[in-house]
């Protein structure tokens, strides 16, 4: 049983397009991450989101956490083929069990010029 | 200011052989995670360390998996008598207080059983 889905598993767009990614769960979340991975390396953290309703910007990238903090979106204005990658969602429970993270199963993003 | 560090990079074994990974968390650091990532499974949790603690094996096979992280040198994941169902990039990732402030990850070690 995956506790975080991701959604759209792939998406292949156009450069310039925009793009929504999600991140869903029934459980709730202290806190939940974005994390972008290129092929060959590690993760890099996008962004912490903590409190429900909160939205963050990061340039292009609007980070949003639901109200009731079982949920996230990634949302992409105008993409470009710098941004292709596997973008993972991670939570930490409310019961922090030690400090992991629980990852969703990523969203492979393809941006074609 | 290196960040995490992981190696070897690659690491080729044969069936039955024993596979040492080893990472340097970030400096200051005294967090480390260790998790596997298999094609299409996303990253799995395997353990959380402090200096000389394991917090939280939940994630970790039974059997012929370790972890430690002496109060001196890297943090070591150890599988013996390894299978080819071990292959995979194990990743390591440090924090400077649990996971709410994000974790920072390593270039990962891609193992590979022949």
């Amino acid at each position: 049983t995956q506790l975080l889905e991701q959604s759209p598993q792939f998406l292949s767009i156009q450069e310039g397009e925009n793009l929504t990614v999600y991140c869903n769960s029934s459980s709730v979340f202290s806190s939940l991450q974005w994390y972008r991975q290129e092929p060959g390396e590690g993760p890099v953290l996008l962004v912490t989101v903590v409190t429900g309703g909160e939205v963050k910007k990061l340039k292009r990238l609007t980070f949003q956490f639901g109200d009731a903090r079982k949920d996230s979106s990634l949302h992409i204005t105008a993409a470009q083929p710098g941004d292709t990658g596997l973008y993972l969602c991670a939570g930490s429970m409310i019961y922090n069990q030690g400090g992991k993270l629980i990852f969703g199963q990523g969203t492979e993003l393809s941006v074609k010029p | 200011n290196a960040g995490v560090m992981q190696n070897p990079r690659h690491l080729v074994r044969r069936r039955g052989q024993e596979a040492r990974l080893r990472c340097s968390p970030m400096k200051g650091h005294s967090h480390v995670y260790w998790y596997r990532q298999l094609p299409e499974e996303g990253l799995k949790f395997m353990v959380y360390l402090q200096k000389e603690n394991i917090i939280d094996e939940s994630g970790m096979p039974k059997e012929r998996f370790s972890a430690e992280f002496p109060k001196e040198g890297p943090s070591i994941l150890r599988i013996q008598q390894v299978v080819r169902g071990d292959s995979a990039a194990y990743f390591c990732a440090s924090s400077l207080q649990g996971s709410q402030g994000g974790y920072t990850f390593g270039s990962g070690t891609r193992l590979t059983v022949v």
